[in-house]
C-alpha cells in the first residue's frame, strides 16, 4: 500500500498564507489520484474543504484552494483566521487497486 | 438537504464482530457510493472502504482485507459496515459519507465503537 505524506505540523499567523503538502510514496501526485482535503477538529465529523485537486465544496471557505504543487498535492490557506486551527488531512485514491490513502494530517497553529 | 444518520455507540470483546449502520436521506441513494472512513483515539483518519448500494461492488482497504464487508438495502436507504475478528485496535469512531457531487459530500456524526475485555 503505498504511503501518503504530508506536514506534521505548521504554524501561521493570524491573516498570514500557508500551504500543506501531500506527496505519495508511489511517485508524483497526479490529477488521477483525485486528492481530496479535509478539516478535523476535536470531537467533531470530518468536513471536505477540497475534492478532484481544486474543487471547493459548497461551504468551504473561498480562503482556501487546492493544487498541484511540486509534484504534490496542495491546499493553501489564504488570510488565515483562529477558527482555522484543525488537522488537515489530504486523501490520495490509487487506481491500479481501487485503492484511497490518507495522509498522516497536518495540524495547523494559528 | 442530505441528512446521514449512524447506528449508536457498540461495545464489543475481542473476536467479536460489529455492524454499523448509515441512513440516508435527501439524495439519490441507489445511485451514490458510500465511503466509510474511521479514526482511532490519538490517530489520524484511515479510509475502509466504498459500497454503491445498487451494484453491490465495494472496495476495501487492503490493511482490513477478509475482515471487512460492506453491503446495503436500498429499500431502507441504509449501508452496513460489518467489521469480524475485532481487536483492540478497531477502538475507533466510524464516519460514512454520501455522495452528491462529490465523494465526501455529506458527513455521518460517526458511531464509537470500543473494543474492550
Amino acid at each position: 500500500q503505498a504511503v501518503v505524506t504530508q506536514e506534521p505540523s505548521l504554524t501561521v499567523s493570524p491573516g498570514g498564507t500557508v500551504t500543506v503538502t501531500c506527496g505519495s510514496s508511489t511517485g508524483p501526485v497526479t490529477i488521477v489520484n483525485y486528492p481530496y482535503w479535509f478539516q478535523l477538529r476535536p470531537g467533531q465529523a470530518p468536513r471536505t474543504l477540497i475534492s478532484d485537486t481544486t474543487k471547493r465544496h459548497s461551504t468551504t471557505p473561498a480562503r482556501f484552494s487546492g493544487s498541484l504543487l511540486g509534484g504534490k498535492a496542495a491546499l493553501t490557506l489564504s488570510g488565515a483566521q483562529p477558527e482555522d486551527e484543525a488537522e488537515y488531512y489530504c486523501l490520495l485514491f490509487y487506481g491500479a487497486d481501487r485503492n484511497r490513502v490518507f495522509g498522516g494530517g497536518t495540524r495547523l497553529t494559528v | 438537504q442530505v441528512q446521514v444518520v449512524q447506528s449508536g455507540a457498540e461495545l464489543k470483546k475481542p473476536g467479536d464482530s460489529v455492524k454499523v449502520s448509515c441512513k440516508t436521506s435527501g439524495n439519490t441513494f441507489n445511485g451514490q457510493y458510500i465511503q466509510w472512513v474511521r479514526q482511532a483515539p490519538g490517530r489520524g483518519l484511515e479510509w475502509l472502504g466504498r459500497i454503491h448500494p445498487t451494484r453491490g461492488d465495494a472496495d476495501y482497504t487492503q490493511t482490513l482485507q477478509g475482515r471487512l464487508t460492506m453491503t446495503a438495502d436500498t429499500s431502507i436507504s441504509t449501508a452496513f459496515m460489518e467489521l469480524g475478528s475485532l481487536t483492540f485496535d478497531d477502538t475507533a469512531t466510524y464516519y460514512c459519507a454520501a455522495r452528491t457531487t462529490g465523494d465526501f459530500d455529506f458527513w455521518g456524526p460517526g458511531t464509537l465503537l470500543t473494543v474492550s475485555s
